[in-house]
């Protein structure tokens, strides 16, 4: 099993449209979650930390849900500046706590 | 406030040639990252320094890749001889410690004919 499996999109969805990707992780010692944002040919960028009580940065709502190991991004009312991939993040668990694993991504293209 | 700056960025060797990269970090950033991103894949940790010492570098492939980070600041990383299968963008990361933000560069594309 991978350490971060994401939902192998890509996700094309109309401008507007609500759109969730999805998560799992494989070590439940696992501290901190992440999702990153990389725009086609460009770094990663961090877009919002994860928190078991779940957070929300506007249309960005992020989910944890430790137990089941599971966690989600919803963007609603997609804007064209969306499209993107998206990256599911876990820090910590394994021999370096500090050191970040990363998904594989989820593309993510709006459309007009 | 300047990001993490890399060069080149773009770079096409031929197999068995050798490649070095540069990274220049946040300034004030102690903890220094190199990642591998192969196409369609996540960003992969290669090595962690933690001012000019490796904290983890358990993903390197040592018998061809080698990283150092003499003074503590910039970075460089090498690949020798270089493989195929190395075509990569080799992405710089930076943080102020080892818990802390990392704040990528804009990465070295790397292709090897």
């Amino acid at each position: 099993r991978k350490e971060v499996e994401q939902d192998p999109g890509p996700f094309n969805v109309p401008e507007g449209a609500t759109v969730a990707f999805n998560c799992t992780y494989s070590n439940s010692a696992s501290q901190s979650f992440f999702w990153y944002r990389q725009d086609c040919r460009k770094e990663p960028k961090l877009l919002m930390s994860v928190y078991s009580s779940g957070n929300e940065d506007g249309r960005f709502t992020a989910q944890l849900n430790r137990a089941s190991q599971y966690i989600s991004l919803l963007i609603r009312d997609s804007k064209l500046s969306d499209s993107a991939t998206y990256l599911c993040v876990v820090r910590g668990g394994g021999g370096s706590q500090g050191n970040l694993i990363f998904g594989k991504g989820t593309k993510l293209s709006v459309k007009p | 406030e300047a990001g993490v700056a890399q060069s080149p960025r773009y770079k096409i060797i031929e197999k068995r040639q050798s490649v070095a990269f540069w990274c220049n970090p946040i300034s004030g950033h102690a903890t220094l990252y190199w990642y591998q991103q192969i196409l369609g894949q996540g960003p992969k940790l290669l090595i962690q320094f933690q001012n000019n010492g490796v904290v983890d570098d358990s993903q390197l492939p040592k018998d061809r890749f080698s990283a150092e980070r003499l003074k503590g600041v910039d970075s460089t990383l090498k690949i020798q001889p270089a493989k195929l299968e190395d075509s990569a963008v080799y992405l710089c990361a930076s943080s102020l410690g080892g818990l802390e933000t990392q704040y990528f560069g804009p990465g070295t594309r790397l292709l090897v004919l």
